[in-house]
């Protein structure tokens, strides 16, 4: 079975200070890891995913598999990245289906 | 950006309802989603769909049943709705090869 586990429900930091989300995972196969985002009366959406290594609105997520983690850290974190993040892993089997977190709420203090 | 649209976007009803919640999208995508988000526990899947004539069950399929009526349509429905249904539903859709999730606005539903 699959799993994602994000340890944190709420982080609150002060603008200009680093951010890290956690995000561990079990899976027995070769996952695919994503970070979705759901800003303030908008819709989930996709952050980036960890195939494309490519950093978006500042954020990274690095996968490493001896850890089974899949981080999302931003260096300088901006009041506009408040939302709610979840973490999701997909399954090779199982196509697109994906598994989420639980969630984490990060709330940017100016 | 309308691609996904959800309907109703708020309902409430009664326990023992029959309830539907509806799904169309305009991207053009295989697959279809129906998602429970409730707080602490994020987003976990109800059923989905690959294709018109396929349909799976996800994690947590027991009380719910969906019917794709057409590749751009993906209902869900409650028979017999019972209060820990109370949660905010959402539909999404991918296609086969980038994998993306894309979600509907939500359906919240209270049962009284």
């Amino acid at each position: 079975a699959q799993r994602v586990t994000q340890p944190e429900k709420l982080l609150s930091v002060f603008k200009g200070a680093p951010v890290e989300l956690k995000c561990n995972y079990s899976y027995s196969g070769s996952p695919e890891l994503f970070w979705y985002v759901q800003y303030s009366r908008q819709r989930l959406q996709l952050l980036l995913r960890h195939i494309s290594r490519e950093s978006i609105k500042g954020f990274t997520a690095d996968l490493n598999k001896g850890e089974t983690s899949f981080h999302l850290k931003k260096p300088f974190a901006q009041e506009e990245d408040s939302a709610m993040y979840y973490c999701a892993l997909s399954g090779g089997a199982a196509g697109n289906k994906l598994t989420f977190g639980g969630g984490t709420r990060v709330l940017v203090k100016p | 950006d309308a691609d996904v649209t959800q309907t109703p976007r708020n309902r409430i009803t009664k326990t023992g309802k029959r309830i539907m919640l509806e799904c169309s999208q305009t991207k053009g995508h295989d697959r279809m989603y129906w998602y429970r988000q409730d707080p602490g526990l994020g987003l976990r899947l109800i059923y989905y769909s690959f294709d018109v004539k396929d349909i799976n069950k996800g994690e947590i399929s027991d009380g719910y049943s969906v019917s794709r009526q057409a590749q751009a349509k993906f209902s869900l429905s409650l028979e017999s709705a019972i209060p820990n249904q109370t949660a905010l539903y959402f539909c999404a859709t991918s296609d086969r090869a980038r994998g993306e999730l894309f979600f509907g606005e939500g359906s919240r539903l209270t049962v009284l």
